[in-house]
This record gives C-alpha cells, sequence and structure tokens, in this order.
C-alpha cells in the first residue's frame, strides 16, 4: 500500500440497506477524515479522528457512524442508506493541519443510492 | 457563520496567466489551503499560506491578506494540464479546514 487507499472504488446500493466505506492509510498518520463531495458544494467533513481511539463529528455527520481502532483504518458506515447519501466520498490523513500540514485524500468512493 | 467564496468558473488561454480569487470567514484563522482536483481524481495539496503575502511555488504563486480575509492563486505559463478545478478551504481556530465550492479552470489552446 502507498498513501491511502478506498474501497469500492463505486457501488450501486438499494435504500435502507448497510454499507461500509473503507480507509486505510501507510503513512502513520495520526488524524483520518472523511468527506462527501456534491455537485456545486465545497467538500463537507462528514466525521474525524484526531487519533487512533478518538473520534468526532464534522458538519454533516447524521446518517453516517465511524470508528478508529486502530492507526491506519477509519471505515464509514451507513446504517440505512438513503438516496440523499448518493455522493463522492473521499478519505483522507494528515499530521494534524497545525503548522500547514496537508491532507492527503484517498482516490474516493462514488457511491448511488437508489 | 463560516463561508469560502470563489468563482464557479474561469476560462484562460494556453501560455498565460490566470488568478482565482478567494475569500474567506471562518472562526478563527490558522491558515488557507489551495488544492487542485482534475475531474473524477482526489484533491491534491498545492500551497499553505498563514502570513500576509506572496509564496512562489514554480509556475504556481499564492498570496494571502489576512486583514482583507482574501487570498487568490497565480498559475503562469498556463499548461492544458492546468484544466482543473481549483479548492480553496480555510482553516479554522478548530483546526477543520472550510472548503469552498471549486473553480472549474478551463484552458483554451
Amino acid at each position: 500500500i502507498a498513501g491511502i487507499t478506498q474501497a469500492p472504488t463505486s457501488q450501486i446500493l438499494a435504500a435502507g440497506r448497510r454499507m461500509t466505506l473503507r480507509c486505510t492509510q501507510d503513512m502513520r498518520h495520526n488524524a483520518m477524515y472523511w468527506y462527501r463531495q456534491d455537485l456545486g458544494l465545497g467538500l463537507r467533513l462528514i466525521h474525524y479522528s484526531n487519533t487512533a481511539g478518538t473520534t468526532g463529528k464534522g458538519e454533516v455527520p447524521d446518517g453516517y457512524s465511524v470508528s478508529r481502532a486502530n492507526t491506519d483504518d477509519f471505515p464509514l458506515t451507513l446504517a440505512s442508506a438513503v438516496p440523499s447519501q448518493t455522493s463522492v466520498y473521499f478519505c483522507a490523513s494528515s499530521d494534524g493541519l497545525a503548522g500547514g500540514n496537508e491532507q492527503f485524500f484517498g482516490p474516493g468512493t462514488r457511491l448511488t443510492v437508489l | 457563520g463560516q463561508n469560502i467564496d470563489q468563482p464557479t468558473e474561469m476560462t484562460a488561454t494556453e501560455g498565460a496567466i490566470v488568478q482565482i480569487n478567494c475569500t474567506y470567514q471562518t472562526s478563527g484563522f490558522n491558515g488557507l489551503f489551495w488544492y487542485q482536483q482534475h475531474a473524477g481524481e482526489a484533491p491534491t495539496f498545492l500551497s499553505y499560506n498563514v502570513l500576509d503575502g506572496l509564496e512562489e511555488k514554480g509556475r504556481f504563486s499564492s498570496f494571502l491578506s489576512r486583514s482583507k480575509g482574501y487570498s487568490y492563486l497565480l498559475l503562469k505559463e498556463l499548461q492544458m494540464k492546468d484544466s482543473a478545478s481549483y479548492l480553496c478551504a480555510g482553516l479554522d481556530s478548530n483546526y477543520q479546514l472550510i472548503w469552498g465550492a471549486g473553480t472549474k479552470l478551463i484552458i483554451k489552446p
């Protein structure tokens, strides 16, 4: 693994189904983030984790949950998918943002909820 | 509230110079980032400014004025591969990034 990976690349999901988007990084970054990106809107933060074992809510957390059992993995779960959750989901990691440390993004998961 | 404003779309000619503006309002301020995002791909880091002034990095430069809540990204000697969206993001007092919707830059030959 080099950098940050996400799986699946894309998914079509029936409304009401449960879905987990996977994210793994090998850079030993403390902080990880989940964003959604919708046409005409900026990236919106769903949940974040500043370090393993801790998580926090972002701007649009409803309908989503996360866990951070270790440094490398940060899965995002949709408990019961709804069509408004159709979006492109990006996972990112950083060594914290203080001092201008950049966020590194995964390739994204394109999710369609029907 | 927190807000980042940038133009939706700009068009420029190959070889020319283009300036993409961004105004921001954040709860506290810990710097401003610019990212590039090609269609269908992930955003990639371009620059970070926390002090007033111009930061130059090859063909790309970024400027910040904290008193005006204003930044711009300057791209020189435009190439076709510079066709992309450019995302402005402000870092607030909680060290969370507030993102603009992005400026789609179209380069014409």
